[in-house]
């Protein structure tokens, strides 16, 4: 248990579906974040919540939409995704965005499959 | 923003002790030095932070040079389930951790 829980933990999608991942954390916290794992690239940051309104967008392409209506819950909604897009995505959470001393808690991701 | 540096991978034998080096030449005052760890089909792992001062905690001990150009994360007996990648990251100025580099794949063997 890690306080972070992701579902679903595998998804398989083909580029024409629309689907969401989910994020919840049991933690307390008022951050949350998405990040994206892929084989050929390391684990970068995509989107970045604090006390619910998004602080961060590191590039990230408009088929990838956030939501987070509230502190514990943040969503990933996935549309018209290309095979490139196919990786492990991590939600993390902070008791709060911004601080330099507040580590990150991860949960074990969702891997994502487009076809 | 502080770039950190890795070696790719390194062996530890069970029940020794595992260091891992970290280089982070131009990390400025105010920046923490945060380690993770990431074993197989898991999310990274926090293990521990520190400014300046040497940090201890139930899972490794962290050490940070006086001029804090680069740390070392000691696992003082290691086990085949420390076996993992071990990130060294120091977050942005806006506090965030961007990118989590290659870090470095711990082999521990029996």
């Amino acid at each position: 248990e890690t306080g972070v829980t992701q579902t679903p933990r595998h998804l398989v999608m083909g580029m024409t579906n629309k689907k969401s991942l989910k994020c919840e954390q049991h933690l307390g916290h008022n951050a949350m974040y998405w990040y994206k794992q892929s084989a050929k690239k390391p684990l970068e940051l995509m989107f970045v919540y604090n006390f619910k309104e998004q602080t961060e967008n590191n590039s990230v392409p408009s088929r990838f939409s956030p939501e987070c209506p509230n502190s514990s819950h943040l969503f990933l909604h996935l549309h018209t995704l290309q095979p490139e897009d196919s990786a492990l995505y991590l939600c993390a959470s902070s008791q709060e965005g911004g601080l330099f001393n507040s580590p990150l808690h991860f949960g074990n991701g969702t891997r994502l499959t487009v076809t | 923003d502080a770039k950190t540096t890795q070696p790719p991978s390194m062996d530890c034998a069970e029940g020794r002790a595992a260091n891992l080096p970290c280089n982070h030449s131009t990390i400025s005052g105010n920046e923490y030095v945060y380690w993770y760890r990431q074993i197989h089909s898991q999310g990274p792992q926090y293990i521990i932070h520190g400014l300046k001062n040497n940090e201890t905690n139930e899972m490794a001990s962290l050490i940070i040079t006086e001029d804090r150009k680069s740390s070392t994360l000691i696992l003082p007996h290691a086990t085949l389930r420390d076996t993992a990648v071990y990130y060294c990251i120091v977050p942005n100025n806006a506090g965030n951790m961007l990118t989590f580099g290659g870090g470095t794949r711990l082999m521990v063997k029996p």
